[in-house]
């Protein structure tokens, strides 16, 4: 499977809290995507990294690439109660059609107030 | 609200039954992706149409197909439905069929389609 991990499978913290959580990936990369999952809900698009980028930020996001290690991070700084939900990884496979996204298990994060 | 619309939200139904999924993109965007969400094997996409032509396919059974429409408007067939096929299923769309220097590559989802097959 070409599908990337994710860990913590969940996290739990206090609001204000930092919450970091890491993924890895298989093979090459065109680039990663974070998207967020309400329960129940459907994805939304966080931040996109590309290959040859290591660092990107928005708002209270933190992104990190190392395609050395195959491995990803996103920090969320200072949390809040309305963080809480699934983070999920994806990536698109260089070669691959872009477009199709092979995400990770995701994070369960829950952020208590 | 990300502008990608899902129909219906809840469906109940019976093994070896039938059902179509359906979803209308974003305004202006061309590619429809199709992925399934499930407890074992977590999201995987299924198939992409772009501007009616099938792009991509993933791990889509013989048993689903997909077709997307002159108006852009993509559904999803699921016949002989199993157990096995209860799921969330997403829709999503993109203005492109992948990343380039004028779009970011993300997806834009809907709320998805949760199957129930008892």
């Amino acid at each position: 499977s070409q599908q990337g991990e994710e860990d913590p499978q969940a996290l739990s913290i206090q609001e204000g809290e930092n919450a970091t959580m890491n993924c890895s990936y298989k093979t090459s990369i065109n680039n990663l995507q974070w998207y967020r999952q309400n329960s129940g809900r459907g994805l939304v698009h966080l931040i996109l990294i590309r290959s040859n980028e290591r660092e990107k930020h928005s708002g209270r996001l933190r992104v990190t690439l190392d395609t050395s290690k195959k491995s990803s991070s996103l920090l969320i700084t200072a949390s809040r109660a309305a963080d809480t939900a699934s983070y999920f990884c994806a990536t698109v496979y260089r070669g691959s059609t872009l477009g199709r996204l092979y995400f990770g298990r995701g994070t369960q994060l829950t952020v208590w107030p | 609200d990300s502008g990608v619309t899902q129909t219906p939200k809840h469906l109940i139904t019976a093994t070896g039954q039938r059902v179509t999924l359906r979803c209308s993109p974003r305004s202006g965007d061309l590619s429809v992706y199709w992925y399934q969400q499930s407890l074992d094997q977590g999201l995987q996409f299924l198939i992409q149409y772009y501007n009616g032509e099938e792009r991509a396919k993933g791990n889509i059974l013989e048993r689903f197909s997909a077709q997307q429409f002159p108006d852009l408007h993509s559904e999803l067939n699921l016949s002989s439905l199993e157990l096995g096929d209860s799921a969330l299923y997403f829709c999503a769309s993109s203005v492109e069929a992948g990343v380039t220097s004028s779009n970011t590559g993300e997806l834009f989802f809907g709320e998805g389609s949760r199957l129930t097959v008892l």
